[in-house]
């Protein structure tokens, strides 16, 4: 099955600055990877997602990059402000069979004022 | 208001109890999706539901019972069987569209502790 892999588990960056996490994800069929964040206590809420039919996708301050050929994808944030602070989780899914999210671990991020 | 509820937010358990938990949405969704966290982990799928009467096992379905009776509902029931239940449930819904992965929306969760 699938196994999907983020790096780092924690970041703390300074208000203002860039974040990026990282995602690696082992099965080649999989073409849909979504990026969500969670506040603590919450359910995950979705921010932005990609297909493999494209290779970067943007939303404001946040942008998505897809590398097929590597299998890695990675979320970019810039100009954090402090309600970025949050875990955010990297996923991954398949058009076929069970449609069911592969998430990654989790990295929490915290933006320091 | 449109959206997914799960109810309750939080629930105690003791040892050798069933337990169901409840799962509810009005977006009209035909999927349905159970998922478990732990502490700094990442979610982990349970069971999920294509359609209304038919359900599959996930990962980690061992412990674990549900039915897709109305296209709106998704009780999780945990039974004794499960040695380690303490847990954050997630349960999400999305279209099913028959030629790409459509968005998951998920609830706000219920906290599942044991005693």
């Amino acid at each position: 099955g699938e196994n999907v892999e983020q790096h780092p588990s924690t970041l703390s960056v300074q208000e203002g600055d860039s974040a990026v996490i990282k995602c690696t994800y082992s099965d080649s069929a999989s073409n849909y990877f979504p990026w969500y964040k969670q506040e603590l206590g919450k359910g995950p809420q979705l921010i932005i997602d990609i297909r493999s039919n494209v290779g970067e996708k943007k939303d404001q301050r946040i942008a998505v990059t897809l590398n097929k050929t590597a299998k890695h994808f990675s979320l970019h944030i810039t100009e954090t402000q402090p309600e970025d602070s949050a875990v955010y989780f990297c996923a991954a899914s398949k058009d076929t069979g069970r449609r069911a999210l592969t998430f990654g671990s989790g990295t929490r991020l915290q933006v320091q004022p | 208001d449109g959206g997914i509820t799960q109810s309750p937010k939080y629930l105690f358990r003791k040892e050798g109890q069933n337990v169901t938990l409840s799962c509810e949405q009005n977006l009209n969704h035909d999927a349905m999706y159970w998922y478990r966290q732990d502490p700094g982990q990442g979610l982990r799928l349970i069971y999920y539901s294509q359609i209304v009467n038919d359900f599959q096992k996930g990962d980690i379905a061992e412990g674990y019972s549900v039915s897709r009776e109305k296209k709106e509902s998704f009780p999780l029931t945990v039974t004794s069987a499960q040695k380690n239940p303490t847990a954050f449930y997630l349960c999400a819904s999305s279209f099913n569209s028959p030629y790409s992965t459509d968005t998951q929306y998920f609830g706000p969760g219920t906290r599942l502790t044991v005693l």
